[in-house]
C-alpha cells in the first residue's frame, strides 16, 4: 500500500500568512492526489484533485502543486475560517490512502 | 444540493454485525461511485471501501477485507456497507462520500456527517 507522509504535523501561523504543507508518497502516485479539509466536529471537505484542480467552491487561495512523489498545499493569506486539519489522499492504486493529517492552528 | 445521509451505527458487541445505510439525493445516484470512510475518535481517515456506479466493481480495505460488504440500491438511491466480525478496532464514525465521477478511486467531493460504530462488550 502506499503511504502517505505530511508534514509538518502541526503548523502555527496568523492570519494573513501563508501556510504551506506538505504531502509526500512511498511511490509515484502521478498527479492522483486530494486534499481536504476537516473542522471539528464535521465531515471532510474536497479542496484540491489531482494535485492542482480546485474543487468547486473553493476560492483561490487554496492552490495545490505536484507530481510524482512530492505535493504541497498552498494557502495564501490565511482566512480565520482556514485554522483546521487538512488531509491529503492518494487514488493512485487501491488501496486507496490518507495522510496522516496536519493541523493548521492559530499562533 | 447534494446529500447523502448515513444511518445505522449504534454499540455491538465484538464479533457482532451492523449495517449502515446511506440515503443519497440531490444528484444522479446510479451515475456515481461511492465510497465509505472512517475516522477514529481524535485520529485520521481510513478509506474503507468502495463500490463503481454500476455496483459491478468492489474494492476493500486489506483491514475489512472479508469482513465487510459493500453494495449499492440505484433504484433506492442507498449506499449499504454490511459489517460482520466486528472487532474493537472497527469502532469509528463512519462516513459515506460521493466520489467526483463513476469510477469508485475518483476524489470524494461529498460527505455525509457521519454514523458512530462502537464495538464494545
Amino acid at each position: 500500500e502506499i503511504v502517505l507522509t505530511q508534514s509538518p504535523a502541526t503548523l502555527s501561523l496568523s492570519p494573513g500568512e501563508r501556510a504551506t504543507l506538505s504531502c509526500r508518497a512511498s511511490e509515484s502516485i502521478s498527479s492522483y492526489l486530494a486534499w481536504y479539509q476537516q473542522k471539528p466536529g464535521q465531515a471532510p471537505r474536497l479542496l484540491i484533485y489531482d494535485a492542482s484542480n480546485r474543487a468547486t467552491g473553493i476560492p483561490a487561495r487554496f492552490s495545490g502543486s505536484g507530481s510524482g512523489t512530492d505535493f504541497t498545499l498552498t494557502i495564501n493569506s490565511l482566512e480565520p475560517e482556514d485554522f483546521a486539519v487538512y488531509y491529503c489522499q492518494q487514488r493512485n492504486s487501491w488501496p486507496l490512502t490518507f495522510g496522516g493529517g496536519t493541523k493548521v492552528e492559530i499562533k | 444540493d447534494v446529500q447523502v445521509l448515513e444511518s445505522g451505527g449504534g454499540l455491538v458487541q465484538p464479533g457482532g454485525s451492523l449495517r449502515l445505510s446511506c440515503a443519497a439525493s440531490g444528484f444522479t445516484f446510479s451515475s456515481y461511485a461511492m465510497n465509505w470512510v472512517r475516522q477514529t475518535p481524535g485520529k485520521g481517515l481510513e478509506w474503507v471501501s468502495g463500490i463503481f456506479s454500476s455496483g459491478g466493481d468492489t474494492h476493500y480495505a486489506d483491514s475489512v477485507q472479508g469482513r465487510f460488504t459493500i453494495s449499492r440500491d440505484n433504484s433506492k438511491n442507498t449506499l449499504y456497507l454490511q459489517m460482520n466480525s466486528l472487532r474493537v478496532e472497527d469502532t469509528a464514525v463512519y462516513y459515506c462520500a460521493k466520489a467526483r465521477r463513476s469510477g469508485s478511486s475518483s476524489p470524494f467531493d461529498s460527505w455525509g456527517q457521519g454514523t458512530l460504530v462502537t464495538v464494545s462488550s
